[in-house]
Order: C-alpha cells, then sequence, then structure tokens
C-alpha cells in the first residue's frame, strides 16, 4: 500500500477518447508531480504542480492536460491520444519548501491507447 | 541537473551483500544522493538519501567518498523480494518548493536462489 493513491489502476482507452487519471495524497504535500513510464524505461517528467500552480511543464502534447484541483488532488485530462502514449502514468508528491524532501510515489495507472 | 550512471543488471545470490555504484561527475554542491527501488507494475519507492560519507538506515546503506563524484549503496544479505530496478538520482530542492529530479537508467538486480 502507498500513502499516494492512483485511480483507476488500469484502463483502456480509443483514440477518440477523453478519459481522467486522477492521484489524491493525504500527507500535507504541497508538490506534486506526474511521471510516464514506458516498459522497461526510467521514469520521465511530465508535470510538477507547487502549491497548486503548474511550476514544470517538460514540452508535453497538449493532448496531456494537468489539473490541481485543491492540495491533496492532481488530475490528468487525456484527449486525442495515440497508441504510442500507452505506458504506465505515475503521480507522486513531496514536502514542498523541504530540502530534499522524497517523492513518494502511487503505484500508477497503466493505460493503453487502441 | 547532474547525470548518473548505473550498470544496467547485476545479479546476486540470496544472502550475499550486494554493492550497486552510481557514478555523478558533475554532481552540484548543494546536490543530494537519493536512491529508489522500483518492482514491476509499481511506483518507486524511497530507500535512502544522504550528502557526503555514511548513511544507514534499516533496510540499506550509502556510502559516498569525499569528492561525491560516485555514490554505492549496500543491501545487506539480499533476500528474493529484493529483485527490483533501482534508481540513483542526484538533483537539489527548487526554489519554487518541489524536487527537479530526473531518473536514470537504473540497475536491475535479478536475486537467486
Amino acid at each position: 500500500d502507498t500513502e499516494v493513491t492512483q485511480t483507476p489502476k488500469h484502463l483502456v482507452m480509443g483514440m477518440t477518447n477523453k478519459k481522467s487519471l486522477k492521484c489524491e495524497q493525504h500527507m500535507g504535500h504541497r508538490a506534486m508531480y506526474w511521471y510516464k513510464q514506458k516498459a522497461k524505461k526510467p521514469p520521465e517528467l511530465m508535470f510538477v504542480y507547487s502549491y497548486e500552480k503548474l511550476s514544470i511543464n517538460e514540452s508535453v502534447p497538449s493532448r496531456f492536460s494537468p489539473e490541481c484541483p485543491n492540495s491533496s488532488l492532481l488530475n490528468l485530462h487525456l484527449h486525442a491520444l495515440q497508441p504510442e502514449d500507452s505506458a504506465l502514468y505515475l503521480c507522486a508528491s513531496s514536502q514542498a519548501r523541504v530540502n530534499n524532501s522524497p517523492l513518494h510515489f502511487g503505484n500508477g495507472t497503466r493505460l493503453t491507447v487502441t | 541537473l547532474a547525470k548518473t550512471t548505473q550498470p544496467i543488471s547485476m545479479d546476486s545470490y540470496e544472502g550475499q551483500e550486494v554493492n550497486i555504484t552510481c557514478s555523478h561527475n558533475n554532481i552540484a554542491t548543494n546536490d543530494y544522493i537519493t536512491w529508489y527501488q522500483q518492482f514491476p507494475s509499481q511506483g518507486p519507492r524511497f530507500i535512502i538519501q544522504g550528502y557526503k560519507t555514511k548513511v544507514t538506515n534499516e533496510v540499506a546503506s550509502l556510502f559516498i567518498p569525499a569528492d561525491r563524484k560516485s555514490s554505492t549503496l549496500s543491501l545487506p544479505r539480499v533476500s528474493l523480494s529484493d529483485t527490483a530496478v533501482y534508481y540513483c538520482l542526484v538533483g537539489d530542492s527548487h526554489s519554487g518548493g518541489y524536487q527537479k529530479v530526473t531518473f536514470g537508467t537504473g540497475t536491475k538486480l535479478q536475486v537467486i536462489p
């Protein structure tokens, strides 16, 4: 079990669908992250939110749209994805303004785009 | 961000001590060294973090030489359940209050019965 909860665990969607990935943490962390991980590769940073404001967008295509509605929730809205977007999507959180606070990861959403 | 280099894979027998070395030649003064463990279909899990010399916790030790250009994760008496990918990360807290860290390729450790 992790303290970062991601739903759903698995998602299959067509290229014309719109879906959302959800992430929730109740550790009081004010920094939240989205990572994408392809098979046998390391996680790649997509987005970082700090105090509910988008701080980093690693040149992610606009078909991925992040949202941080409050300090506990992080969403990733998906629209018009491509099959190559199939991957494990990981959410993480960390204490903000604490030097070198480790990241706490959820167990991810396994996304398949058909 | 400092780039890290690790062996792609390692094998070890159960009960042995395993040492995984990470090179980070351009580590910055404020950078810490952090190790994560990842099992298949799970998120990475924090193992240990250090800045210099030696750090030990209940699962591992981290050795960092004086020049800090490398670090070694030591896992005592590994078991089959330690089979995982181990990532070495180097980074610093951003002034915006978050950690900008980049994962390297990681080391896949296979523990053999």
